[in-house]
């Protein structure tokens, strides 16, 4: 079975940087292309951004380009979101989920929460 | 990063049907079948029912159909049952490299 576990949220103070790891098991890891999704308080899903099967390529969002860095490690099956320079608005539950930006995410973690405030 | 366009309710009676529309660009879901549809239930992970425009996710029931036309792609419950009452959200592929979702949908089983 699928499993994949967020883990790294937290509370964080405006300018501040939060690393996030996501913990994969249950299928060929370094075959998959993988993606941070995000949901803020009583919003909506927001694409966060996305890394090959290889790690060769990386896509994000115009919201967060500069700011957050994914990556992966696929000899010990974990993705991580390194983030910096965080606002009030990117306070939001990160969900990390199999598939990339043109295979159609499929499954998803059960999310870590993020919370930036001072 | 504009959304995808959703209405922001759906309703339905018990047994009858809705459908859910999500639309786009000639730049995401007008040109590409890279469409998912996702159910988010209160307090829960998202979970994919539909792939690649029309093609359910192991698992959904045959009551979950899905379809494109143009730069729409729509969503039918078929059958609406107490437990479809939930949140959906389409996503497409964007040809800027990216990858993007629709406000959701609330539905609600009347």
């Amino acid at each position: 079975e699928v499993h994949l576990l967020e883990s790294g949220g937290g509370l964080v103070q405006p300018g501040g940087s939060l690393g996030l790891s996501c913990a994969a098991s249950g299928f060929a890891f370094s075959s998959f292309d993988m993606t941070w999704v995000r949901q803020a308080p009583g919003k909506g899903l927001e694409w966060v951004s996305s890394i090959s099967f290889s790690g060769a390529s990386t896509y994000y969002a115009d919201s967060v380009k500069g700011r957050f860095t994914i990556s992966r490690d696929n000899s010990n099956k974990t993705v991580q979101l390194h983030m910096s320079s965080l606002r009030v608005d990117d306070t939001a539950i990160y969900y990390c989920v199999t598939g990339g930006v043109v295979v159609d995410p499929s499954t998803w973690g059960q999310g870590t929460l993020v919370t930036v405030s001072s | 990063q504009s959304a995808l366009t959703q209405p922001a309710s759906v309703s339905g009676s018990l047994g009858q049907s809705i459908t859910i529309s999500c639309t786009g660009t000639n730049s995401d879901l007008g040109g590409y079948n890279f469409v998912s549809w996702y159910q988010q239930h209160p307090g829960k992970a998202p979970k994919l029912i539909i792939f690649d425009v029309s093609n359910r996710a192991s698992g959904v029931p045959d009551r979950f159909s899905a379809s494109k036309s143009g730069n729409t792609a729509s969503l039918t419950l078929s059958g609406l049952q107490p437990e479809d009452e939930a949140d959906y959200y389409c996503s497409s592929y964007r040809s800027s490299g990216t990858r993007v979702f629709g406000g959701g949908t609330k539905v609600t089983v009347l």
